[in-house]
């Protein structure tokens, strides 16, 4: 089976702090990808990356930046934390030609204070 | 206008019941239709995916297209509490743009 792991299932952060958020996928997947996840707005794609040190924009990628250094790797970077990036991070993952095919890992639950 | 709408529920039905959950769109070029199923606590799992138009079955699950009305559907049927979850309906064209979901409808079904 997939597997996709995200480091944290739980966080507590503090405003202004910079925030890591790893996620490791097992199944030798090019696309990875980070999500967040509201109530009432659904998952929005921060950025995803088809190969490693690319990466493409979302659709709400202020405020955050990535990291991919290793296939099996994909970093969600929160440079300067708010209170509005309070949420539900998902991160994915999916071969080269099976975007709409996604593994997903369990969840972050970010809360900034 | 979302490109994707989902009422978000939330859906509750006893147990045996048959379930309808809905999405309509409006963008006329996608061709790759899923449903994802999320449980409490738990990351979206891909339970059917279907390209193009019509029906597709797998077990009490029955996923159809209709894309001259942009619209789509997933049925349970024989429904049972471990159906309770987050459906998420999503949709991509095939000219490698993103995939796009629904809010998902929150399901309970009940003992």
């Amino acid at each position: 089976d997939v597997k996709v792991t995200q480091s944290s299932r739980y966080l507590v952060k503090r405003t202004g702090e910079k925030v890591f958020l790893e996620c490791v996928q097992d199944m030798d997947h090019e696309n990875m990808f980070w999500y967040r996840q509201d109530p009432g707005l659904g998952l929005r794609l921060i950025y995803f990356s088809y190969d490693v040190k690319m990466k493409e924009k979302g659709d709400i990628p202020e405020g955050y930046s990535v990291s991919r250094e290793k296939k099996e790797r994909f970093s969600l970077i929160l440079e300067s934390a708010s209170t509005n990036q309070t949420s539900m991070y998902l991160c994915a993952s999916s071969f080269l030609d099976g975007r709409e095919k996604l593994f997903f890992g369990s969840g972050t639950q970010l809360s900034v204070l | 206008q979302k490109e994707v709408e989902q009422d978000p529920g939330p859906l509750s039905v006893p147990e045996g019941a048959i379930v309808s959950l809905n999405c309509t769109y409006s963008n006329s070029a996608f061709q790759y239709f899923m449903w994802y199923r999320q449980y409490s606590r738990k990351g979206p799992e891909l339970l059917m995916y279907t390209y193009s138009s019509g029906n597709k079955e797998d077990g009490r699950f029955t996923a159809q297209v209709d894309k001259s009305s942009k619209y789509i559907s997933l049925f349970i049927r024989d429904s049972q509490p471990s159906d309770s979850a987050t459906y998420l309906c999503a949709m991509k064209d095939n000219q490698g743009g993103k995939l796009i979901f629904g809010q998902g409808t929150e399901l309970s079904v009940k003992p």
